[in-house]
């Protein structure tokens, strides 16, 4: 199975911060990575997909980059709203389809 | 637009059984892939399960293979996991999801609690 290590686990930052979430997988995949966003007592929301596509309706300051087994998750600039756990999780090699195991961010 | 409702989540005692199901209305449902994930009091999302779009394949997490199963009714757009023998550990949100790789959609989730 493939392995999902986010980094950092928790992450304190402002408004207007730029802000960078980094997956890396135990073995290549192939940009088959989506992010997403969970915020309390809610579900999942997919963010993007293809390591870089955007959702439909997701605001252009989320972006994803990478290749090989290290991803990224840029907010270019934070949002009251942004204020959440990210998730990413892999399907190049299914099953299982891997979570990583999020990445609080938190309103310095 | 697209909604999925899940339901029959409950307190059940350790080695009973559960059904849960998620119905979904707003796209063909017999057109998708769907899926199950479950996140446990304060932890992180887990896939569980899940079957294509016809139902003729399903997969499973290695901790629920053998006590759950996945089973969808298009003709009725409804998803549901069958949980026998459950644990401790399977005390959860469960979240069913559609699409067959990136989860695009999710429903509100529904709460399973195992304790005697």
């Amino acid at each position: 199975d493939i392995q999902m290590t986010q980094s950092p686990s928790s992450l304190s930052a402002s408004v207007g911060d730029r802000v960078t979430i980094t997956c890396r997988a135990s073995q290549g995949i192939s940009n088959s990575l989506a992010w997403y966003q969970q915020k309390p007592g809610k579900a999942p929301k997919l963010l993007l997909y293809a390591a870089s596509r955007l959702e439909s309706g997701v605001p252009s300051r989320f972006s994803g980059s990478g290749s090989g087994t290290d991803y990224t998750l840029t907010i270019s600039s934070l949002q009251p709203e942004d204020f959440a756990t990210y998730y990413c999780q892999q399907y190049y090699s299914t099953p299982p389809y891997t979570f990583g195991q999020g990445t609080k961010l938190e309103i310095k | 637009e697209v909604q999925l409702v899940e339901s029959g989540g409950g307190l059940v005692q350790p080695g009973g059984s559960l059904r849960l199901s998620c119905a979904a209305s707003g796209f063909t449902f017999s057109s998708y892939w769907m899926h199950w994930v479950r996140q446990a009091p304060g932890k992180g999302l887990v896939w569980v399960s899940r079957i294509n779009s016809d139902g003729s394949s399903t997969s499973y997490a290695d901790s629920v293979k053998g006590r759950f199963t996945i089973s969808r009714d298009n003709a009725k757009n409804t998803l549901y996991l069958q949980m026998n023998s459950l644990r401790a550990e399977d005390t959860a949100v469960y979240y069913c999801a559609r699409d067959r790789l990136e989860l695009r959609d999710w429903g509100q989730g529904t709460l399973v609690t195992v304790s005697s």
